[in-house]
């Protein structure tokens, strides 16, 4: 079993759609968790970064952390096809522990 | 400001073969870490350098080594290259002061063996 798992994909929604990526992971240590976006050819870009249970909320993006279930969500509003891209979760435990652990990536397309 | 830059973009490599890759951090960042991501699959975590000690190692054979200069740039070493080390190798710099520094990543260097 991978720490991390993650719904491949590919998910496609129209324009406007609310969009939710979800991962769950198995580590207890995990105490901080991330989501990238990452487009074709490019490298991962840090759009949300979060410290234990809670909710984070940036403009159109909402992070949500659920330890006690081991769960991880984004939730994207008014989706815009600018939007389309791989979203990557990931996590890492801290205290000592440098290693950010990804999954798989969901990929994502908002048709217009 | 300048993110992190990685060179080259793309590279071709056959079996055997040796490669070097470079990164140079954001400016003000102290830390890189490099990864390698395959086709369909998330970045895995090859090493953490801070302060040019290495401060991490994720499950990489012996032939992947790094290093990093006193300008905070690094290398990052692949020797006796195999079909399987196809792959999109990242850089990613952060502050590094703390063990929960956000990661920013580069573009990449695209690395085929053939």
């Amino acid at each position: 079993q991978k720490e991390v798992e993650q719904d491949p994909g590919p998910l496609s929604v129209p324009e406007g759609a609310i969009v939710s990526l979800n991962c769950t992971y198995s580590n207890s240590a995990f105490q901080y968790f991330m989501w990238y976006r990452q487009y074709s050819r490019k490298g991962p870009e840090l759009l949300m970064y979060t410290y234990s249970s809670g909710n984070k909320e940036d403009g159109r993006f909402t992070a949500q952390v659920d330890k006690s279930s081991k769960y991880i969500s984004l939730f994207i509003r008014d989706s815009q096809p600018s939007d389309s891209a791989t979203y990557l979760c990931a996590a890492l435990a801290g205290a000592g522990s440098y290693q950010l652990t990804f999954g798989k990536g969901t990929k994502l397309s908002v048709i217009p | 400001d300048a993110g992190v830059t990685q060179s080259p973009t793309h590279l071709i490599k056959t079996r055997g073969q040796h490669v070097t890759l470079r990164c140079s951090p954001i400016s003000g960042h102290k830390s890189v870490s490099w990864y390698q991501q395959v086709l369909g699959q998330g970045p895995q975590f090859i090493f953490q350098y801070y302060e040019k000690e290495e401060r991490g190692r994720g499950n990489f054979p012996d032939r992947f080594s790094a290093r990093q200069f006193p300008n905070y740039s690094s290398e990052l070493n692949v020797n006796a290259l195999l079909l399987g080390d196809s792959a999109l190798y990242l850089c990613a710099s952060s502050l590094g002061d703390r063990d929960n520094s956000p990661l920013h990543f580069g573009n990449g260097t695209r690395l085929t063996v053939t």
